[in-house]
């Protein structure tokens, strides 16, 4: 049973550029969540994509786009890239259900530095 | 939305020692309560959670308890081991509302052997 994977494991990006980082859930699950982690900071929530849909958005700006596959995969796109976008990037996946504590579980995550 | 705070930032203990950390969050409708390990470089790992319906939780050396009134957990950690040495962040979610889980500052335990 496979957890969480996330690629690339880290990338190193300029100014302005745009990047892609991508995310496969735990098998069975359904939701996936985005997770910024600056340097001796915890995560910070960017948004959850359920059923293919933006469902959930944290408190970052439009230049933060993603987007959810029909096998429940998710890309995270990040446009006109600035230096302080430099951090670990989490993905985290979990299945909704009604009336539960959804647990979840989280990838090794995507260390993205921006020069 | 909700806001977690997390005490101490840093903590040392003698190997055997217990280590305590706590977590007080701000919106009285968040109803679950987990409690991530974070290695060096890697991710975080859940190990243990708690629900509102419930005020203590065991799993061998780990404990969690939950003051609803108060509205603060706290991690309890006994008999440490110089593997127990990372991060710790607490989080608190209201499940139904699409599980954004709002964390802490998060907790760097050493373990002095």
């Amino acid at each position: 049973d496979a957890g969480v994977t996330q690629s690339p494991t880290h990338l190193i990006k300029t100014r302005g550029q745009q990047v892609t980082l991508r995310c496969s859930p735990k098998s069975g699950h359904d939701t996936v969540s985005w997770y910024q982690q600056a340097l001796g900071q915890g995560p910070q929530f960017i948004f959850q994509y359920y059923e293919e849909e933006e469902r959930q958005r944290g408190n970052f700006p439009d230049r933060f786009s993603g987007h959810q596959f029909p096998n429940y995969s998710s890309e995270l796109n990040v446009n006109a890239l600035l230096l302080g976008d430099s951090a670990l990037y989490l993905c985290a996946s979990s299945l909704v259900r009604e009336s539960s504590y959804n647990e979840q579980f989280f990838g090794p995550g995507t260390r993205l530095t921006v020069l | 939305g909700e806001n977690v705070e997390q005490h101490p930032s840093t903590l040392s203990v003698q190997e055997g020692d217990s280590a305590v950390i706590k977590c007080t969050y701000s919106d009285s409708a968040s109803n679950y309560f987990p409690w991530y390990k974070q290695e060096l470089g890697k991710r975080p790992q859940l190990i243990i959670d708690i629900r509102s319906n419930v005020g203590e939780k065991k799993d061998q050396r780990i404990a969690v308890t939950l003051n609803k009134t108060a509205k603060h957990f706290s991690l309890h950690i006994t008999e440490t081991q110089p593997e127990d040495s990372a991060v710790y962040f607490c989080a608190a979610t209201l499940s139904n509302t699409g599980n954004q889980f709002y964390f802490g500052t998060g907790t760097s335990l050493t373990v002095i052997p």
